[in-house]
């Protein structure tokens, strides 16, 4: 069955940088296009990144543009998230999530993983 | 960027009860909208996506219906296990924006 299996969280200083990971199983992943979710302590879902299948296409939106690079390689069924000058409201658990099916200008989810936990605390 | 106002934010009901969430978007966004259901410290789950296609093995209890800026997910015949926060999400193009969640307590 799919599986995603997001690493890499843990507790950073403002400022610093951090690479998070995520494994797939069960299907293949160069066929998806894959995201990155977060969800802040408490609160709702933010997307934070979008990457097509052969990591040609990337999308962000503003509040992490500049500073996030999602990025893949296919051959090791893996997802990363680089996260640079992280800041305070970038404290999240963050979810890798494969891409269901489109609009034919944005997607929905249908498989996440359970997310890994990114503190940014002095 | 479109904005995704959920209401209510809470909601309480019994089982057996029906229940409604409203999404509405800032734009019209066709049927662009997914909902999710997340419970306590597990990840969200698919439950319907343009706006009223229910995802493969989600009960038929859920059903979601709306076109245009106005949106609802329905629960009928709630069950305890409905007991969650529930996300609309809208896929009409980037950003990708998701409602603030509806948090539902079963009586």
């Amino acid at each position: 069955q799919v599986q995603l299996v997001e690493s890499g969280g843990g507790v950073v200083q403002p400022g610093s940088s951090l690479r998070v990971s995520c494994v797939a199983s069960g299907f293949t992943l160069s066929s998806r296009v894959m995201h990155w979710v977060r969800q802040a302590p408490g609160k709702g879902l933010e997307w934070v990144a979008g990457i097509s299948n052969d990591g040609s296409n990337e999308h962000y939106p503003d509040s992490v543009k500049g500073r996030f690079t999602i990025s893949r390689d296919n051959s090791k069924d893996t997802l990363y998230l680089e996260m640079n000058s992280l800041r305070n409201e970038d404290t999240a658990l963050y979810y890798c999530a494969r891409e269901g099916g489109s609009s034919g200008k944005a997607p929905y989810f249908d498989y996440w993983g359970r997310g890994t936990l990114v503190t940014v605390s002095s | 960027d479109i904005q995704m106002t959920q209401s209510p934010s809470t909601l309480s009901a019994s089982v057996g009860d029906s229940v409604t969430i409203t999404c509405r978007a800032s734009q019209s966004i066709s049927s662009w909208v997914a909902w999710y259901q997340q419970k306590p410290g597990k990840a969200p789950k698919l439950l319907i996506y343009k706006a009223s296609t229910l995802q493969s093995g989600v009960p038929s209890r859920f059903s979601g219906s709306g076109s245009g800026t106005e949106f609802i997910l329905t629960i009928s015949s709630l069950q305890p296990d409905d007991s969650a926060t529930y996300y609309c999400h809208h896929y009409n193009t980037y950003p990708i924006t998701f409602g603030q969640g509806t948090r539902l307590e079963i009586k």
